[in-house]
């Protein structure tokens, strides 16, 4: 399994962007990069996940590297409800066994 | 879709004690896992189920843990006999094997042996 490597908390202004990184460079080919998110006393949800190509939903972007060695979730503006524990997954497909490492605890600051 | 429904959400229970926690996937999903979290820990995989046949449970700690899932629409996760060292909160999560949208979990069950 791919190993990743994110900062272990980063602060944020809210309305102001939130860009949290990530580090998979063992990340296979077939291997999707999956973002989850965990709200305090909360189960994790997902939130957006991409194999090359940049993506963007309505929470958030996610910008992957050419090499595909290291990706990027953007908050584009970030509210105090994106207080949260970010975590990015590589994984094959969406049945395939998660592993979830300590991820990146996200506040955002009035 | 009310999604992954838990229960129940808090079990208070006596060391020595059977547990047993109850999970019902969404409708149409596939694959199901139960996972545990801890603040040591962090969060951990248990075991995880497709098409109801338990595929992986190499996280399962110990014997005296075991889940079935007897149907697609219903799973149960069972300590006997239950220690001080399970408390945790125990998350089930759900997902599609035909789709790539990630997992859906539930609100969890807070676990605390006493």
């Amino acid at each position: 399994d791919a190993k990743t490597t994110q900062p272990t908390s980063m602060d944020c202004a809210e309305g102001r962007a939130a860009n949290l990184p990530c580090n998979h460079s063992t990340i296979s080919g077939n291997e999707y990069v999956y973002w989850y998110r965990q709200i305090h006393s909360q189960g994790p949800q997902y939130i957006i996940h991409g194999l090359k190509n940049n993506e963007t939903n309505e929470m958030a972007s996610l910008i992957i590297t050419e090499d595909r060695k290291s990706s990027t979730l953007i908050l584009p503006h970030a509210t105090l409800r994106d207080t949260a524990v970010y975590y990015c997954i590589p994984q094959e497909t969406s049945y395939d066994k998660v592993i979830f490492g300590p991820g990146t605890s996200l506040s955002v600051i009035p | 879709d009310a999604g992954v429904i838990q229960s129940p959400r808090h079990e208070v229970t006596e060391m020595g004690q059977e547990v047993t926690l109850r999970c019902k996937p969404i409708s149409g999903h596939n694959s199901l896992f139960w996972y545990r979290q801890t603040m040591m820990r962090g969060l951990e995989l248990l075991i995880y189920f497709n098409n109801n046949v338990p595929i992986d449970d190499s996280g399962m700690p110990e014997d005296r843990f075991s889940a079935k899932m007897p149907n697609a629409s219903f799973s149960t996760l069972k300590i006997q006999p239950s220690e001080p060292r399970d408390s945790a909160v125990y998350f089930c999560a759900s997902s599609d094997r035909g789709q790539f949208g990630g997992y859906t979990f539930g609100s969890g069950t807070r676990l605390t042996v006493v």
